[in-house]
């Protein structure tokens, strides 16, 4: 598509539930990114991916964070024993080939993530 | 690793007077990019700057990118209320492999 699209737009998790959201970048698009935007406005990047492959994971929290991009699949990022803090907007983007911060990054719509 | 500073991050103004956000990176950058953000929306992409010193302009927003690509500025003239939004500067450094974000400047609009 010509949009970046991200499921579902909102999601309520109790503490200590998984939570699993969903990206579809645009095709054509080889470069995926996730980020974590919390109350303040900032962007933390958690990963990318080149096509299926892990290209940067500096940001991602191991312990319980984990994502993947797989071949006709839409990517996703799954969060295990969500905590409070986990509450945030989690922005999915996509760019073209060499991407890797030298292309316009288009942004999905977001998936709001309430830990209750 | 690679920081990158916007301020302010809050700024109000009357509609009509302008408005400047400054981005400032504690590494030589590669390139910098613009990104503004409406209220309850997603990023969307404004512009890249590339090259030391550019200046580029759209309609009354002017970026400018500084000769030693550490720092950049993006100026909005003449506010309209539908400049309303947070302002993001990000920067990819020399040699780097991803987007690093400034914190945004928040900017609200007296009609």
């Amino acid at each position: 598509g010509e949009e970046v699209a991200q499921t579902p737009k909102h999601l309520v998790r109790g503490e200590g539930q998984k939570a699993k959201l969903y990206c579809a970048p645009i095709k054509g698009h080889s470069y995926v990114f996730w980020y974590q935007q919390v109350l303040k406005n900032e962007f933390k990047f958690l990963i990318s991916f080149q096509n299926e492959n892990v290209f940067d994971e500096t940001g991602m929290p191991k312990e319980r964070f984990s994502a993947k991009c797989l071949p006709n699949s839409p990517c996703s990022l799954e969060i295990q024993a969500t905590k409070l803090e986990d509450s945030a907007v989690y922005f999915c983007a996509s760019s073209q080939s060499g991407g890797q911060g030298n292309q316009p990054q288009h942004f999905g719509d977001g998936t709001r993530l309430s830990i209750l | 690793g690679q920081q990158v500073m916007q301020i302010p991050q809050y700024q109000h103004v009357q509609e009509g007077e302008d408005f400047t956000t400054y981005c400032n990176s504690s590494t030589t950058l590669s390139n910098i990019q613009w990104y503004k953000q409406r209220p309850g929306g997603h990023p969307v992409f404004l512009i890249q700057l590339v090259k030391s010193g550019e200046v580029k302009k759209q309609k009354r927003l002017t970026f400018q990118f500084g000769e030693a690509k550490k720092n950049s500025s993006l100026h909005i003239t003449a506010t309209q209320t539908t400049d309303v939004g947070t302002y993001f500067c990000a920067g990819c450094g020399r040699g780097a492999q991803k987007l690093v974000f400034g914190q945004g400047t928040r900017l609200t609009i007296n009609p």
